[in-house]
């Protein structure tokens, strides 16, 4: 059991360009998700929280008009990462929680974005 | 301010224990975590500690003092495969998971 996907695995796109990246929970309902980005050699950094249904939560430093988050179904969170950059190139991944108390968060495989 | 200390990086020799340990200052607490993440993919979940004492969850074990703010993840019969970095993470009172920089544990033959 929870389990969480993530499609792209891998991404490679030109410079100015969008890019939409799903996180999936299959075998449960995932109230709250995450997205965390890291570069490598470095550590998780949490990029937003999202609540079904409602709006992200961003952390410190990360653009929202940048970084598009939706959270529109109880398995499905989207990020979207408009106009996207070289520096913006970095590995994303997603991680959900469940709704039935239980705090741990489980992490899809993560999609790695090179923009050239 | 909140803060995860956990050592950058530690070797051992296939077949040997190891502890990694991890100090935490944080508002609240409503647990503590460890993951595994290995090169170039995402974390696993290994451990969920809430009241204190040892966890033993075959080869893994995690430790968890409350009122030391310390925690320790203590890996036996080591294998070539558990080569990775070891992430220490509290939940602190809003429910938001605070991460400590992961500690390489590097396996040597």
């Amino acid at each position: 059991g929870a389990v969480v996907s993530q499609h792209p695995s891998w991404v490679i796109c030109k410079s100015g360009t969008s890019v939409k990246i799903e996180c999936r929970s299959l075998d449960f309902q995932a109230t709250t998700m995450f997205w965390y980005r890291q570069f490598p050699k470095q550590s998780l950094m949490l990029m937003a929280t999202s609540n079904e249904g409602s709006k992200a939560t961003y952390e410190q430093g990360v653009e929202k008009d940048k970084f598009l988050i939706n959270h529109a179904s109880l398995t499905l969170s989207t990020l979207t990462v408009t106009s996207a950059h070289p520096e913006d190139s970095s590995f994303y991944i997603c991680s959900a929680r469940d709704g039935q108390g239980r705090e741990t968060q489980y992490f899809g495989p993560g999609t790695r974005l090179l923009v050239l | 301010g909140q803060n995860i200390d956990q050592p950058t990086e530690m070797t051992a020799t296939e077949g040997a224990i190891v502890q990694i340990n991890c100090t935490y200052q944080t508002s609240g607490f409503n647990g503590l975590f460890w993951y595994q993440q290995h090169a170039g993919e995402a974390p696993t979940f290994l451990s969920y500690n809430v009241l204190d004492g040892l966890e033993e969850k075959g080869r893994f074990s995690s430790f968890l003092s409350r009122s030391k703010g310390y925690s320790y993840l203590l890996l036996k019969e080591l294998q070539m495969k558990d080569s990775a970095s070891y992430l220490c993470a509290v939940m602190d009172s809003n429910y938001q998971l605070i991460w400590g920089a992961g500690t390489k544990l590097i396996i040597k033959p």
